[in-house]
């Protein structure tokens, strides 16, 4: 079945940076699109970033543009996310998820790893 | 890249039923058919239990069912269960500007 499993989460200070990682299991990596989804504390789910299965073809929300970068390593099945600048508001719990086709965006979730931007 | 409108929160007692809407616009909710409805229990990743307006993945009770008319999506639940207790997210595609957006989120209370 479907495993995805992020790490890297942590506290940073304000213009920081992070890199999360997401280890993907029991699927065909390479043949799926993946998406990272956040929560901040209390709040809703808020879509972040998305990576086609090329690794080239990448969108992001209007307030991370330029800031996060999303890459895969198809041939080690990890998804990242490369974070800068971060911002109070980028604190959330942050999501990976798996694509199964491009009308159902968020077919399978990994558990979350939580990033606090606070000095 | 607005979210789309739920209630906070919505209430019913065991065996009712309760419908949670999710508003959007005719760029989003209006426009494709690819709203998709998640469950989330506190501390828990979120589950899919509609996607594509109205289909449910296999796994997921009967009881869950998806609808839409114009721009407004809605879930209904069907013979309430004490375990139906959780946030329910909607999603939408917006387009290739806004690409994916999400509802604030409704709390399901079990009475």
């Amino acid at each position: 079945q479907v495993q995805l499993v992020e790490s890297g989460g942590g506290v940073v200070q304000p213009g920081g940076s992070l890199r999360l990682s997401c280890a993907a299991s029991g699927f065909t990596f390479s043949d799926f699109a993946m998406h990272w989804v956040r929560q901040a504390p209390g709040k809703g789910l808020e879509w972040v970033a998305f990576v086609h299965v090329d690794g080239h073809t990448k969108f992001y929300r209007d307030s991370v543009q330029g800031r996060f970068t999303i890459t895969r390593d198809n041939s080690d099945n990890t998804l990242y996310l490369q974070m800068n600048s971060l911002r109070p508001e980028d604190t959330a719990v942050y999501y990976c998820a798996q694509e199964s086709m491009s009308s159902r965006p968020f077919d399978s979730w990994g558990q979350g790893t939580l990033v606090t931007v606070s000095s | 890249q607005s979210a789309l409108t739920q209630p906070a929160s919505v209430s019913g007692s065991p065996g009712q039923s309760i419908t949670i809407s999710c508003t959007g616009t005719r760029r989003d909710v209006g426009g494709y058919n690819v709203v998709s409805w998640y469950q989330q229990h506190p501390g828990k990743a979120p589950k899919v239990i509609i996607h594509e307006d109205t289909k449910r993945p296999s796994g997921v009770s009967s009881r869950f069912s998806g609808s839409k008319s114009g721009n407004t999506a809605s879930l209904t639940i069907s013979g309430l269960q004490a375990e139906d207790e959780a946030d329910y997210h909607c999603c939408s595609y917006g387009g290739p500007d806004t690409h994916w957006v999400f509802g604030g989120g409704t709390k399901l209370t079990v009475l």
